[in-house]
This record gives C-alpha cells, sequence and structure tokens, in this order.
C-alpha cells in the first residue's frame, strides 16, 4: 500500500486561472479531508468528503470545491486563484469506523504568479 | 473558535538534554488533542493521542484541561527528534483537525 498519493507533484499557475488537484486515499479508508499549509503555518482545514458529499467545511470560501468518487478519490478545485492561494495543498484519508487517525499524503505545491 | 498555540518556532537542544514543546489550546469542551510529527523529507504523521496515554518514541503528553496545555515532553533528545512538531485539535468526533503553527526541533549532537 503506497498510503496516500497526490498528484501533481508541483503546479505553476497564473492569478485568475483555475487548478484541480487530486488525491488517492489509503486502502480502506473513505475519508478524505484537505488541508492548506501556507509558508510557516501549520495545516488549515478547507474540508472533508465522505460517501461523496462534503461532509465539514473550515473558513474558506466557495473558490474552492471538491468532489469525491464512487472509489473514495477525491479532487480539489481553486477557482479564479490568487496570490494568497500558493501553499502546500495536503490530502488526509481515514477510516472513522476504524480509528479517527488520519494519513497525510506527501503534498501538492501551488505557486500563483 | 477554537484554537492552537505553539509559542516557540525553534526549540535547539543538545543530545541528552530534556526536551519540552509547548501546547495550548482554547476550546470549552472536551477536545482531543494529538502531536503530529513531520522529518525531513517526510510527510505528516501523527505521533501521538492524549487518549492513548502512550509513549512513543520516548515522548509522552499530558493533558492538562486546568492550563489548557498539552506539552509534549522527552527526557532525553536524540538526533533523529530534530523535525518539526505540529499540535493538533479535534471535538466532538468531527475529525477536523486545527493545527498550531508548529515547532522545529533541531538537536545538535
Amino acid at each position: 500500500d503506497a498510503g496516500v498519493t497526490q498528484s501533481p507533484t508541483h503546479l505553476i499557475k497564473t492569478r485568475g486561472q483555475q487548478v484541480t488537484l487530486r488525491c488517492s486515499p489509503k486502502s480502506g479508508h473513505d475519508t478524505v479531508s484537505w488541508y492548506q499549509q501556507a509558508l510557516g503555518q501549520g495545516p488549515q482545514f478547507i474540508f472533508q468528503y465522505y460517501e461523496e458529499e462534503e461532509r465539514q467545511r473550515g473558513n474558506f470560501p466557495d473558490r474552492f470545491s471538491g468532489h469525491q468518487f464512487p472509489n473514495y478519490s477525491s479532487e480539489l478545485n481553486v477557482n479564479a486563484l490568487l496570490l494568497g492561494d500558493s501553499a502546500l495543498y495536503l490530502c488526509a484519508s481515514s477510516s472513522p469506523s476504524v480509528t479517527d487517525e488520519q494519513f497525510f499524503g506527501p503534498g501538492t505545491r501551488l505557486t500563483v504568479l | 473558535a477554537q484554537r492552537v498555540t505553539q509559542p516557540e518556532k525553534l526549540l535547539s537542544v543538545f543530545k541528552g538534554a530534556p526536551v519540552e514543546l509547548k501546547c495550548n489550546y482554547s476550546y470549552s469542551g472536551s477536545p482531543e488533542l494529538f502531536w503530529y510529527v513531520q522529518y525531513s523529507r517526510q510527510r505528516l504523521q501523527l505521533l501521538l493521542r492524549h487518549i492513548s496515554r502512550e509513549s512513543i518514541k520516548g515522548f509522552t503528553a499530558d493533558l492538562n484541561k486546568g492550563e489548557t496545555s498539552f506539552h509534549l515532553k522527552k527526557p532525553f533528545a536524540q538526533e533523529e527528534d530534530s523535525a518539526m512538531y505540529y499540535c493538533a485539535l479535534s471535538w466532538d468526533n468531527t475529525d477536523k483537525l486545527i493545527f498550531g503553527t508548529g515547532t522545529r526541533l533541531q538537536v545538535f549532537p
């Protein structure tokens, strides 16, 4: 099991563009959470998906949206990119029926120019 | 609102010295507290959580509800403990984690 995987590793976009980040959860996990980690900060919760629905959301604007597929993989979409969206985006998976431990992926580094 | 504070950005010690990484939280209910660690070029991983009351890699952390603290301690630091440490909070089985800003621990030989 490769654990949580994310793609791409790095991404460079310009202001106003749209971006899609992808996450495959650890085998056996059905819940995916997304976090934004700005430089020098701790991860900030964006939202969580379970059974293909957004279950919880942090304090992020509607420009941030997501999706979960039947195979539990997930996408994070960000529209109308701002310079301040430059950050490391982390995906974490869990299986709350078994354990509440969240397993993190390596992250996608997004740079907005 | 829930908040986690880690007052030290950097903590430097020599091998064999005791280590205490501070974490304070604000939440009026019963929180779940965690310590996550990120070693160089590795992903963020769970180190320990207060409900399990375990000692992992020699680290322990006690939840002090009176002082709203969850400090991470180790009596004798090792060079391999050098990493970034994040304190995190969740509540009411939400699985939503609130992280502190992290403390970088440097252990010198």
